[in-house]
C-alpha cells in the first residue's frame, strides 16, 4: 500500500521551461490538493479537487494549471516555469467524510 | 475569511523541559484544529486532531474558543521532537485546510 506518491522527487528547469508533477493515490480518496512550501510562508493551497473530473483554485493558483482525469491520479503543470515557483511541492489526498490528509514525499523543484 | 497564526517561526527548548508550540486562529464558526508534523526527510503526517482529545507522542492540544486558540504541550521534551509542526483549521462544508507558516522545534541535548 503505496499510499501517495509524487513524482519526480527533484527537478531543475530552466525559466519558461514546462513540466508536469504526477501525483498518484491508492486509498480511493476523494479529495486531492497541490500545496508548495516556502520558507516562512507554510503550506499554500495551489489547486484541488473534490471528485475525478473537477478541479478548483486555492490560494496561489496563477502559473499552474492541474487536472484528474482519473480518480487516482492528480497532475500539476508549469507551463512556463519562472523562478518564483522554485519550492518544495506536496501532494495530499483525503477521504470526503474528514481532514485525514494524507501527503505524498514532495517534490523539491528549482527553476533557474 | 479563516487565518492560522502560528507566532514562533523557531523554537528552541532543552531535553527535558516543557514544550509549548503556540496556534491562534481567526473564524467566526465552529472550527476543527489540527496539528501536523513534519520530521526532517519524511513526509507531513497528522499528529493531532483537537477533537480526538487524545495524546500522541506525549503531545496534547485543547482548543480554546474564548482565546481562539490550540496550543500544542508537551510536559518534557525529547530529542526525537525536532520537527516541523504546522497547526491547521478546517470547517463543516469546506473541503480544504488553511494551514499556518508553522514552527521548528529544536530539541537541544
Amino acid at each position: 500500500n503505496a499510499g501517495v506518491t509524487q513524482t519526480p522527487k527533484f527537478r531543475v528547469l530552466k525559466t519558461g521551461q514546462s513540466m508536469t508533477l504526477l501525483c498518484a493515490q491508492d486509498m480511493n480518496h476523494e479529495y486531492m490538493y497541490w500545496y508548495r512550501q516556502d520558507p516562512g510562508m507554510g503550506l499554500r493551497l495551489i489547486h484541488y479537487s473534490v471528485g475525478e473530473g473537477t478541479t478548483a483554485k486555492g490560494e496561489v493558483p496563477d502559473g499552474y494549471n492541474v487536472s484528474r482525469l482519473k480518480k487516482q491520479n492528480f497532475l500539476l503543470g508549469l507551463e512556463s516555469a519562472a523562478p518564483s515557483q522554485t519550492s518544495v511541492y506536496f501532494c495530499a489526498s483525503n477521504p470526503s467524510d474528514s481532514y485525514g490528509y494524507t501527503f505524498g514525499s514532495g517534490t523539491r523543484l528549482t527553476v533557474v | 475569511a479563516q487565518r492560522v497564526t502560528q507566532p514562533e517561526k523557531l523554537l528552541s527548548v532543552f531535553k527535558g523541559a516543557p514544550v509549548e508550540l503556540k496556534c491562534n486562529y481567526s473564524y467566526s464558526g465552529s472550527p476543527e484544529l489540527f496539528w501536523y508534523v513534519q520530521y526532517s526527510r519524511q513526509r507531513l503526517q497528522l499528529l493531532l486532531r483537537h477533537i480526538s482529545r487524545e495524546s500522541i507522542k506525549g503531545f496534547t492540544a485543547d482548543l480554546n474558543k474564548g482565546e481562539t486558540s490550540f496550543h500544542l504541550k508537551k510536559p518534557f521534551a525529547q530529542e526525537e521532537d525536532s520537527a516541523m509542526y504546522y497547526c491547521a483549521l478546517g470547517y463543516f462544508g469546506n473541503e480544504k485546510l488553511t494551514f499556518g507558516t508553522g514552527t521548528r522545534l529544536t530539541i537541544i541535548p
